[in-house]
């Protein structure tokens, strides 16, 4: 079964307005944490953005802030003001408490912000 | 700039080479990893070592070898690789493998296999 499930292959947004990238989880743990990645045509991977399972309060870095529903397991990220450099791939990723070596990716989600 | 670097940028091999990519970071982290990533997929955990012990193989061929030689250096190392192994291979760094821990990655090494 997919654990991350990233429902959105691809979204458009205006320069300067805000946009949402769902992310749904699947988990029996009560621990875990929830991460947001960043990924530019060049390839690497940006780090964003982290969840923590027990924060009662939604993670904000700058433009990026998630938007975290527990009771639904989602994760969204949001990006306010867009701008052009924010176009790439977006990757939601999971680690859980009893296997903490291992982050798990969602199949991502292409951003492409237009003029 | 990226904390964590890899090397080669490129790679071009045949079936009967044998190459390493390699990977560094200076940013004290105890964990490190290596994915491979197929265009428009997402990364796909290879190896992990923690403390500098392998502590998960994903089922991964023989093919590749991973080794840690001390706490800022993982190679990978490949032999007789398969057309189908072309890809972006991305190594990254970790504080440690709990928690908030967020994984760093180098700028990966595109590796192409003829």
């Amino acid at each position: 079964a997919q654990k991350i499930t990233q429902t959105q292959p691809g979204m458009f947004v205006q320069e300067k307005e805000a946009v949402t990238l769902d992310c749904t989880y699947d988990t029996s743990d009560q621990s875990y944490g929830l991460f947001w990645y960043k990924q530019p045509s060049s390839g690497e991977m940006i780090f964003l953005i982290y969840q923590g399972s027990y924060d009662e309060q939604n993670a904000t870095e700058g433009r990026y802030s998630l938007n975290f529903q527990k009771a639904r397991k989602s994760a969204n990220l949001v990006i306010s003001a867009s701008q052009l450099g924010d176009s790439a791939m977006y990757f939601c990723a999971m680690r859980e408490a009893y296997n903490t070596d291992k982050l798990i990716f969602g199949t991502g989600t292409r951003l492409q912000v237009f003029p | 700039d990226t904390e964590v670097t890899q090397t080669p940028k490129h790679l071009v091999m045949g079936m009967t080479n044998k190459k390493s990519l390699k990977c560094e970071q200076h940013m004290g982290h105890r964990a490190m990893y290596w994915y491979k990533q197929k265009a428009k997929k997402p990364p796909e955990l290879m190896f992990v070592y923690s403390y500098e012990k392998l502590s998960i193989n994903e089922s991964v061929p023989s093919r590749f070898s991973p080794e840690c030689p001390n706490s800022s250096l993982l190679n990978l190392h490949l032999h007789a690789l398969q057309p189908e192994d072309s890809a972006l291979y991305l190594c990254a760094s970790s504080q440690t493998t709990g928690g908030g821990s967020p994984l760093h990655f180098g700028n990966g090494t595109r590796l192409t296999v003829t």
